[in-house]
């Protein structure tokens, strides 16, 4: 079965400056990979997937993350932060397709810093 | 465009009870998924419904049950609650078969807060 690992529970950056959360999955082949957000009492957004080709991809509010097959992950960064991304990050997987169901990690929460 | 909605938005239950929560997806989606997020953990996936049927499911007991209706509207019930089940039910809606940009993209509804008692 897949596993998502988000190593980091907590994460303070300040405000302006770089942020790179981190995600390792466990599975035997490609999955197709995810990273969510969620803000206090919403639902999860979706800032970017991947699914095959280019190993840096670009999503919404200036994200990206890159795949890394060799270390089984995939990394979010944005180069400087604001602090409305002051929220709860989760990285999931999906092995068959982006239908099915998806297996998240425990997320990381992000605290900016002015 | 509305997006995916859930009803209610809060609920509170006593142990044994039983609940129904509801889901309408995306305009134009025709999967429902529905997953347990339990306070300061990453959601869990209990199952998905496509055609009316359970397409796949989670590792969850048989005390979580759904239905998904023509309109692809979908419910979730839990019977025999217990206080464990106290979370946040978050409902994703997808298209199977979508050759667009949406492509294997779940959206998310603002979920229904479950409290158990």
């Amino acid at each position: 079965a897949q596993s998502v690992t988000q190593p980091d529970i907590h994460i303070t950056v300040s405000e302006g400056a770089s942020l790179e959360l981190r995600c390792n999955y466990s599975y035997g082949a490609t999955p197709y990979l995810f990273w969510y957000v969620q803000s206090p009492g919403q639902g999860l957004q979706l800032l970017l997937k991947y699914f095959s080709g280019d190993t840096l991809v670009q999503g919404i509010k200036g994200f990206e993350a890159e795949f890394k097959r060799s270390q089984s992950s995939f990394n979010l960064r944005k180069p400087s932060v604001h602090w409305s991304d002051a929220a709860e990050y989760f990285c999931a997987v999906a092995p068959g397709g982006g239908a099915d169901g998806l297996t998240f990690g425990k997320g990381t929460h992000l605290i900016i810093q002015p | 465009d509305a997006g995916v909605t859930q009803s209610p938005t809060h609920l509170i239950k006593t142990r044994g009870q039983q609940v129904t929560l509801r889901c309408s997806p995306k305009s134009g989606h025709d999967t429902v998924s529905w997953y347990q997020q339990a306070l300061g953990q990453g959601p869990q996936f209990i199952f998905q419904y496509y055609e009316e049927e359970e397409r796949q499911r989670g590792n969850f007991p048989d005390r979580f049950s759904g239905h998904q209706f023509p309109n692809y509207s979908s419910e979730l019930n839990v019977n025999a609650l217990l206080l464990g089940d106290s979370a946040l039910y978050l409902c994703a809606s997808s298209l199977i078969f979508d050759a667009g940009p949406s492509t294997d993209t779940q959206y998310f509804g603002p979920g229904t807060r479950l409290t158990v008692l």
